[in-house]
């Protein structure tokens, strides 16, 4: 149980162009989500709550006119890459917490490069 | 400083070896703590958590020193397929999952 789906997992788009990553709980609801971001050699970052029906939370340094979040049911979040560049290449992984437990549940993560 | 630190390795062992990763962490305020395993390109899993008292799990013994502020990880027997970058991470809310992620230490085991 608590599973976690994400798509896509690899996408490769042209600078300047918008991509868009979903988030999917399987087999529960998410009222909450997480966004995180992890380049090369580095730690996951988080870069902002999804929260249910209404505005996500971002981390300090992360524009949100450039990544939005939408999370409009209790099962899916999605983020945008918005006029996407070669810097915001990266591996984007959402997570959700485990029901009935003080864990997180990762998504298989999406890899994004921008040419 | 780092809100959680890791050595990053590699360590490379033998087949069999025991080996142990420390991790440290700076807001004394943490809750709740656990070690992640994450596989070249894919997402981070769950390993364990890690227990004020201690814990086991397999060949897996994590432990939690609060007054250090340190979290250590012990793989008993290592085996081929525990080769794998392994995450510190740190709860720093209660009720919240403000997660912060050590960057991860690397282990290969030797054939």
């Amino acid at each position: 149980g608590a599973v976690v789906s994400q798509h896509p997992s690899r996408v490769i788009c042209k600078s300047g162009t918008s991509v868009k990553i979903e988030c999917r709980s399987l087999d529960f609801q998410a009222t909450t989500m997480f966004w995180y971001r992890q380049f090369p050699k580095q730690s996951l970052m988080l870069m902002a709550t999804s929260n249910e029906g209404s505005k996500a939370t971002y981390e300090q340094g992360v524009e949100k006119d450039k990544f939005l979040i939408n999370h409009a049911s209790l099962t899916l979040s999605t983020l945008t890459v918005t006029s996407a560049h070669p810097e915001d290449s990266s591996f984007y992984i959402c997570s959700a917490p485990r029901p009935g437990a003080n864990v997180l549940t990762f998504g298989a993560g999406s890899r994004l490069t921008v040419l | 400083r780092k809100e959680v630190e890791q050595d990053p390795g590699p360590f490379n062992v033998p087949e069999g070896a025991t080996v142990a990763f420390n991790c440290t962490y700076s807001n004394s305020a943490s809750q709740s703590f656990f070690w992640y395993r994450q596989d070249c390109r894919k997402e981070p899993k769950l390993l364990m958590s890690v227990y004020s008292s201690g814990n086991e799990d397999g060949r897996f013994t994590a432990q939690l020193n609060r007054a250090s502020q340190y979290i250590s990880l012990l793989i008993r027997d290592s085996k081929l397929s525990d080769s794998a970058t392994y995450l510190c991470v740190v709860n720093i809310g209660a009720g919240t999952y403000k997660y912060i992620f050590g960057t991860g230490t690397r282990l290969k085991v030797l054939a």
